[in-house]
C-alpha cells in the first residue's frame, strides 16, 4: 500500500530564510510525487510534480523539490521565504493513470516570522 | 469564474439528518473526486469518477452516495449523519496524472 509521511508537523522559519519541508514515501512501483499548498480556508493548489527524468524539479512560486529514489524522499525546498508562503503543505504520492488516487501526507504547517 | 465551485461552503445539521453537496467543474476535465478533510487535515480519497463512471470507492460508509449526473457536476449525498462525519470535503478534478484542482471545500458540523 502506498503512505507518505511528512515528518515535521509545524515548522517556523523568519522572512527571507531558506526552507526545506520533509516527505517520504513508500510506494511500490515507480512514484509519482506531488507538492500541493493550501492556504487557510482554501482548497488545495499543485505546487509542483514529478514523474521521471531530472530529479530536481521546479514549482510555481519559486519552490523546487528533489526526488531521492535511495532515501524515498521527495523534499521541497524554498531558498528565500516569503510571508505569503505561510501555508499548509502536503506531499502525495500516486500511480500513473489519471483517475488513479492520490495518497497525502498529514501536512506540514508553514510559519513565516517577519 | 471559479474552476472547481462546491455549494454550499458550510453546513451546520443535527444527527440523523440528510444533506447534500455539488460540485461543478467548468475545466472540461474527464475526473472528478471526493475528498474528506479531518480535523487532523488529514486528506482522504472517498470516490472517484471518470467521465460519468466511478472509479474508486474507497472504504466509506454506504450513508455517502455520489452522483455524477454528466462529466461537469460531482454531487455528495450523506444520509443519517453522524458526529464522526463533521469534516470539511473537498471537490476535484484532474485531466492529468495526480494535477488535481480543488475546490474551496464544504464544512460539514454536525451537532
Amino acid at each position: 500500500a502506498q503512505s507518505v509521511t511528512q515528518p515535521d508537523i509545524h515548522i517556523t522559519v523568519s522572512e527571507g530564510a531558506s526552507l526545506e519541508l520533509r516527505c517520504n514515501y513508500s510506494y511500490g512501483a515507480t512514484p509519482y510525487l506531488f507538492w500541493y499548498v493550501q492556504s487557510p480556508g482554501q482548497g488545495l493548489q499543485l505546487l509542483l510534480k514529478y514523474f521521471s527524468g531530472d530529479t530536481l524539479v521546479q514549482g510555481i512560486k519559486g519552490f523546487e523539490a528533489e526526488f531521492k529514489r535511495s532515501q524515498s524522499s521527495f523534499n521541497l525546498r524554498k531558498p528565500s521565504v516569503h510571508w505569503s508562503d505561510a501555508a499548509e503543505y502536503f506531499c502525495a504520492v500516486g500511480p500513473d493513470t489519471s483517475y488513479g488516487k492520490l495518497t497525502f501526507g498529514q501536512g506540514t504547517i508553514l510559519t513565516v516570522h517577519p | 469564474d471559479t474552476a472547481v465551485s462546491q455549494t454550499p461552503k458550510y453546513l451546520v445539521t443535527q444527527m440523523g439528518n440528510d444533506k447534500s453537496i455539488k460540485c461543478e467543474q467548468n475545466l472540461g476535465h474527464d475526473t472528478m473526486y471526493w475528498y474528506k478533510q479531518d480535523s487532523k487535515k488529514f486528506l482522504k480519497i472517498m470516490f472517484s469518477y471518470n467521465n460519468k463512471e466511478l472509479i474508486i470507492n474507497e472504504t466509506v460508509p454506504n450513508r455517502f452516495s455520489p452522483k455524477s449526473p454528466d462529466k461537469a457536476h460531482l454531487n455528495l449525498h450523506i444520509n443519517s449523519l453522524e458526529l464522526g462525519d463533521s469534516a470539511v470535503y473537498f471537490c476535484a478534478s484532474s485531466q492529468e496524472v495526480g494535477e488535481l484542482f480543488f475546490g474551496e471545500g464544504s464544512r460539514l458540523t454536525v451537532l
